[in-house]
């Protein structure tokens, strides 16, 4: 079955590191995206792609970045961690179909910075 | 400003009926999801809704209104593994998803 599938699941750092998240999806979606899950907010997009090289900065792109350099994966790099960016990170892909772009999760990733 | 408006959180009894509202303003429309999130896991789809009216799916039902900026998401015959958060969506005019805080549901036997 095609998926979406992040790592790592769960990681400690430390305030001041470089931090990639993997994100990795077989279905072959064009649509890429991360967000950020923290409580009391609704999902916050971080950046999202559309298509091989494509990238864009979405509410909270302050402090991450990300690159496409083919349809399945879209890496998510926090440049220099603080903890403000402790959160669970999400992501997400999509294809328009009858039931609109239909956005599929990956299983999470929780980050913690210390 | 693009707003979601949903209750934080919902108790309900087991086998009982429930209905999670929404509230939209948003740039633009291009339909309504609602999403259901168990603690620790990620979000799973449950509903599409770009026209008025009522879709049924099973136990879950989702309602828009265009007109009103409002939907609501309907749970029957309420089961104890219906205890999640539910998320509402909704698609703007840039085709950039609007993400609702989420209703916590709490079940009770």
């Amino acid at each position: 079955d095609a998926e979406i599938t992040q790592s790592p699941r769960h990681k400690i750092t430390e305030t001041g590191r470089q931090v990639t998240l993997a994100c990795h999806q077989t279905w072959n979606h064009n649509n890429m995206f991360w967000y950020r899950q923290d409580l009391g907010h609704g999902l916050r997009l971080i950046h999202y792609s559309y298509g091989v090289q494509d990238t864009n900065k979405g509410e909270v792109s302050d402090g991450y970045s990300v690159s496409r350099s083919n349809t399945e994966d879209l890496p998510l790099t926090l440049e220099s961690a603080a903890s403000s960016q402790t959160s669970v990170y999400f992501c997400a892909s999509s294809e328009k179909t009858d039931s609109g772009n239909t956005i599929y999760f990956g299983e999470g990733s929780w980050l913690t910075v210390v | 400003g693009q707003n979601i408006d949903q209750p934080t959180e919902m108790t309900a009894t087991e086998g009982a009926i429930v209905q999670i509202n929404c509230t939209y303003q948003t740039s633009g429309f291009n339909g309504l999801f609602w999403y259901q999130q168990h603690a620790g896991e990620a979000p799973t789809f449950l509903s599409y809704n770009v026209l008025d009216g009522l879709e049924e799916k099973g136990r879950f039902s989702s309602f828009l209104s265009r007109s009103k900026g409002y939907s609501y998401l309907l749970l029957k015959e309420l089961q104890m593994k219906d205890s999640a958060s539910y998320l509402c969506a909704v698609m703007d005019s840039n085709y950039q998803l609007i993400w609702g805080a989420g209703t916590k549901l709490i079940i009770k036997p």
